[in-house]
């Protein structure tokens, strides 16, 4: 069955500090991976997507990274800010053919905090 | 552009009774995505429509159900409601269903079952 379980489920850190989150997952066969950032009461916004080839990619202060042997990816926040407050969700699809919304497993997110 | 919007952003209904939500995409954008978000099992896919068909369903009950219009508007409808069908209900729209798209999600309708 496949699975995106995500850590930690909720993080508080002071302004200005960076963070790591995490995403392990058991998706198969694995397309591609997004991190999506939600602010309370809004949808998810895309962050980055990456492909299995890639294991680096940044969107502003954010990183994401994937390591496609160790099934893992990790989203680093650097120098937060009071707008990073959201929850954090990753999302890995399925590559079998005809995928569609389907073959998306989500991950529960991480609700980040970040106090001034 | 216009994002995805969703209406009406909160409902509040009753044991029983049936509700219908509407998302208009992104312009451009012929598939939708409805999923339903919960604290404790997160975003969950229910069903996708392409050019005014189901493509994909995911494992809900025949009590949920959709549509889609040739404008590409879409509809989901949830009948004899139960307390736990209290959720967050998001669309998203793409370009199509390749699942490599990105999905554009709208604010969402959050719906209170009492």
């Amino acid at each position: 069955k496949n699975q995106v379980e995500q850590s930690p489920q909720s993080l508080i850190i002071l302004e200005g500090k960076n963070c790591t989150l995490q995403c392990n997952y058991t998706v198969s066969p694995f397309s591609n991976l997004r991190w999506y950032k939600q602010d309370t009461g809004r949808g998810p916004v895309s962050l980055t997507i990456m492909t299995f080839s890639e294991n680096t990619k940044s969107n502003g202060r954010y990183t994401a990274t994937l390591d496609a042997d160790t099934k893992q990816s990790s989203l680093h926040i650097t120098a937060s800010q009071l707008s990073d407050s959201a929850s954090y969700i990753c999302v890995v699809s399925a590559g079998y053919s005809g995928g569609g919304a389907d073959g998306l497993t989500f991950g529960k997110g991480t609700h980040l905090i970040i106090q001034p | 552009k216009a994002g995805v919007t969703q209406t009406p952003r909160y409902l509040i209904k009753t044991r029983g009774q049936q509700v219908t939500l509407s998302c208009s995409p992104i312009s451009g954008h012929r598939s939708v995505s409805w999923y339903q978000q919960t604290p404790g099992q997160g975003l969950q896919f229910l069903f996708e429509y392409f050019s005014e068909t189901q493509r994909n369903k995911g494992n809900f009950p025949g009590r949920f159900s959709g549509r889609q219009f040739s404008n590409s508007r879409s509809e989901m409808n949830v009948s004899t409601l139960e307390l736990g069908d209290s959720a967050l209900y998001l669309c998203a729209s793409s370009l199509r269903t390749s699942g490599q798209e990105t999905q554009y999600f709208g604010p969402g309708t959050r719906l209170l079952v009492l």
